[in-house]
């Protein structure tokens, strides 16, 4: 198994632009998530998905959107960059929480906005 | 809503030293404590989690321990070497009206030196 993969690893993009940051898992999983991690703040949660088809808001979404199509995938989507989403992103993927499966994650995208 | 508070922020210790790592969570409406290891420009490891209904788990020279209603976790780290050396994360999972979330304290840096 792969685990938990996400592209790109390192991405530079002007203030406005979008983009898409990538994340797949092969674990079946039904649940996957989205978290941003910045110094003095620690891990915060942006977007999460319960199935396919299904996605709700975490604590930071704004400026973000999400869409849960197949069990694999689980896309973050940019919409116009501000400096402030400068940041690592961590996607994450479990079975249904309240368990006793971890939660595992990938290796994170980090996001520099000029 | 959800605080996770990981003391110390750093520590620094000799090869072969045991030590303690504290976590704390300000609501004890958990349904289970997670404790990861980031290493530098990597993703979380999970090392250890703990269901509500549990004490304490143990993984090799990892001890972690939960007290729900004092709101206290603590990982025992035994005989440390200089792998271990990394950011050691603590995550709450609790159900919130929105769904399930993963509230993570910000980390206690460990170096163990040769």
């Amino acid at each position: 198994n792969a685990g938990v993969t996400q592209t790109p690893k390192f991405q530079v993009l002007k203030t406005g632009q979008s983009m898409t940051l990538q994340c797949a898992q092969d674990m079946n999983h039904e649940y996957m998530s989205w978290y941003r991690q910045d110094p003095g703040m620690g891990l915060r949660l942006i977007h999460y998905s319960v199935g396919a088809g299904i996605t709700d808001q975490g604590e930071v979404p704004n400026g973000y959107n999400v869409s849960r199509s197949t069990t694999e995938d689980f896309p973050l989507r940019l919409l116009s960059a501000a400096p402030s989403q400068t940041s690592v992103y961590f996607c994450a993927s479990s079975s249904p929480p309240g368990g006793t499966a971890p939660q595992y994650f990938g290796p994170g995208t980090r996001l520099l906005v000029l | 809503k959800q605080e996770v508070t990981q003391i110390p922020a750093a520590l620094s210790v000799p090869e072969g030293e045991n030590l303690v790592l504290n976590c704390s969570f300000t609501d004890s409406a958990i349904y289970n404590l997670q404790w990861f290891r980031q290493d530098p420009g990597k993703g979380l490891t999970s090392l250890l989690l703990i269901q509500s209904s549990q004490r304490e788990q143990t993984s090799g020279r990892l001890n972690a321990s939960l007290d729900k209603s004092s709101g206290r976790s603590t990982l025992y780290i035994a005989a440390s070497q200089p792998g271990d050396s990394a950011t050691y994360l603590c995550a709450v999972g609790a159900w919130e009206t929105s769904g399930s979330r993963l509230t993570f304290g910000e980390g206690t840096q460990l170096t163990v030196n040769p």
